[in-house]
Order: C-alpha cells, then structure tokens, then sequence
C-alpha cells in the first residue's frame, strides 16, 4: 500500500503569511493526489484535484504542485477562512490513502 | 446531495447500518467513498462502491470489519457492522465521486455520529 507521509503535522501561521504544505508519497502516483481543507465540525472541502486543478470557487490563493513523489500545497497568503486542517489524498492505487494531515492554527 | 443518517449511540456487539441517500445526481453512476474519522484523528479511506453495479473495494483495515451496500432504487448507500466495537466510536462521512473519475471526491456528506459504549 501506499504511504503519504504529509509535514509538518500542525503550524501556527498569520493572515497574509505564504504557507506551504507537503505530503510525498511512498512510491510514484503520477498526478493523482487530491487535496482537502477541514473545518471544525464539518466534512471536508474538496480543494485541489489531479496535483493541480483548483476545483470551482476555490481561490486562486490555493495552488498544488508536484516534484517527482513529492506534492505540494502553497497558499500564497493566507486568510482568516484558511485557519483550517488540510489533508492529501493519493487516488492512484487502491487502497486509497490520506495523509495524516496538517493544522493551520493562528499565531 | 447527500444526506446521512442521524447520530447512533450502540452498545458494544449490536449491530449498526447507517445511510447515506443522494439527490440531484444519477445515484448509479457515481462512486461513493465512506471516511471515518475518530476523534481528534485523522481521514482514513474505509473503501468505495459503484451504486450502478455494487462494486466493492475495501481498504485492507476495513476488509471483513464492515460491509458496504447500495440501493440504487432508492439511491442510498450504507455502511453496515454486524457487531461493534468501542473502537468503532468515530465519525463516518460519505463522499460522491466528481464527474469522470473514481477516486476525487467533491461532494459529501454532513456525517453520521457513532458512539459506542457500554
């Protein structure tokens, strides 16, 4: 099976500061890692599709990369709608796996 | 779209089927993910069905722990225990494949509380 080993596990950030996440996969997955934003008490939002494709009403703040097994989400400057717990998700290979996860808190 | 079942409170060895109904889509031609989520932990994949034609893929720590079914009829999904564990205690989301592929999920539901204690 495939492991996402995402980092950091939690940050503190402020609003406007330029955040990077980064999960990297235990073997190659081609573009297939999606990316989600959890909110307390709430399902989690679809963000980034196939590395890159920002999903529709998804500011353009979000953005995802990927060099070779590693993939990356940067927003560019952060809001205070952004303090949330962002996952990976890898869609290549069953069983489908999701990183551990990031928290966003406020500094 | 998507709308789950409401908050169980089970005691360890009963038996549990919850729900997830869509609306507004064609129910058969989607893949539905069901995620559980402890508390305080992370999002794990428990597996996937094909309403259309009930085809299953569980996750190897899922496989034989639960049993996922469709009902494309009435255009919901379940997730079915046939005897809890307090280890079962956790949130439970489904999620609806996007347009054209397996595996991005872009539409999900609010969540099933389970509560298992004695």
């Amino acid at each position: 099976a495939i492991q996402m080993t995402q980092s950091p596990s939690s940050l503190s950030a402020s609003v406007g500061d330029r955040l990077t996440i980064t999960c990297r996969a235990s073997q190659g997955i081609s573009d297939d890692l999606g990316w989600y934003q959890q909110k307390p008490g709430k399902p989690p939002k679809l963000l980034v599709s196939d590395t890159s494709r920002l999903e529709t009403g998804v500011p353009s703040r979000f953005s995802g990369s990927r060099s070779g097994t590693g993939f990356t989400l940067t927003i560019s400057s952060l809001q205070p709608e952004d303090f949330a717990t962002y996952y990976c998700l890898q869609d290549s290979n069953y069983p489908l796996s999701f990183g551990g996860g990031t928290r966003v808190d406020i500094k | 779209q998507l709308v789950q079942s409401g908050t169980e409170v089970k005691k360890p060895g009963e038996s549990l089927k919850i729900s997830c109904k869509g609306s507004g889509y064609s129910f058969a031609g989607y893949w539905i993910a069901w995620v559980r989520q402890m508390p305080g932990k992370g999002l794990e994949l428990m597996g996937i069905i094909y309403p259309g034609d009930s085809d299953t893929r569980y996750s190897p720590s899922f496989q034989g722990q639960v049993t996922m079914s469709a009902d494309k009829s009435v255009s919901t999904a379940y997730l079915r225990w046939s005897s809890l564990e307090a280890s079962d205690s956790a949130m439970y989301y489904c999620a609806k494949s996007k347009v054209g592929t397996t595996t991005v999920f872009n539409y999900w539901g609010q969540g099933t509380l389970v509560t298992v204690s004695s």
